[in-house]
């Protein structure tokens, strides 16, 4: 265990389904990250919250919606996705800090699998 | 933040040391060097990072040259749990940059 945990782990959705992918990190950091990785493609970051306040969202479709309820919380609603949309989602979260010595880096949660159909 | 360059795959065998290079001519004096590792299907995990001294952790050892253009990760006994597609990724670190991944090098352990 990373000290990130996703839920679920694997999704199947229909095109016209809504679903939400759920992140929640216990390490006392204070920003979070939705990437997606799509097969043989690098991560690609989506979203950024420092503070719980969205900071950076890299052109997603409106499809994806970000929701940063509180620092330990992270969620990506999903609705009318297309098959293009299955891929791996991960969350990450950091420390931020004046020198990024302070923060060690990102820690990653296992991702969850989605399937479109 | 400054690209990097890293060869696409590299074999090591098991027992031996894995040397993993990385170019990054662009970076700046406040950038830092991280470097991930991303075993199939899971998450990205963080090896180490440095500015301009080299480093080690219980895991790697980090050699950036003295023009700061290069560095080398150093895996010492590599095993095959290391196995992986390994990220060199150049950050800001005046407000901890966003992690930018590029396509990184996939190492294979052979017995």
């Amino acid at each position: 265990e990373t000290g990130v945990t996703q839920t679920p782990r694997h999704l199947v959705m229909g095109m016209t389904n809504k679903k939400s992918l759920k992140c929640e990190q216990h390490l006392g950091h204070n920003a979070m990250y939705w990437y997606k990785q799509s097969a043989k493609k690098p991560l690609e970051l989506m979203f950024v919250y420092n503070f719980k306040e969205q900071t950076e969202n890299n052109s997603v479709p409106s499809r994806f919606s970000p929701e940063c309820p509180n620092s330990s919380h992270l969620f990506l609603h999903l609705h009318t996705l297309q098959p293009e949309d299955s891929a791996l989602y991960l969350c990450a979260s950091s420390r931020l800090g004046t020198d990024a010595q302070l923060g060690y880096g990102y820690t990653f949660g296992s991702g969850t699998r989605l399937t479109v159909v | 933040d400054a690209k990097t360059t890293q060869p696409p795959s590299m074999d090591c065998a098991e027992g031996r040391a894995a040397n993993l290079p990385c170019n990054h001519s662009t970076i700046s004096g406040n950038e830092y060097v991280y470097w991930y590792r991303q075993i199939h299907s899971q998450g990205p995990q963080y090896i180490i990072h440095g500015l301009k001294n080299n480093e080690t952790n219980e895991m790697a050892s980090l050699i950036i040259t003295e023009d700061r253009k290069s560095s080398t990760l150093i895996l010492p006994h590599a095993t095959l749990r290391d196995t992986a597609v390994y990220y060199c990724i150049v950050v800001y670190g005046g407000s901890q940059g966003n992690l930018i991944f590029g396509k990184g090098t996939k190492l294979s352990v052979k017995p």
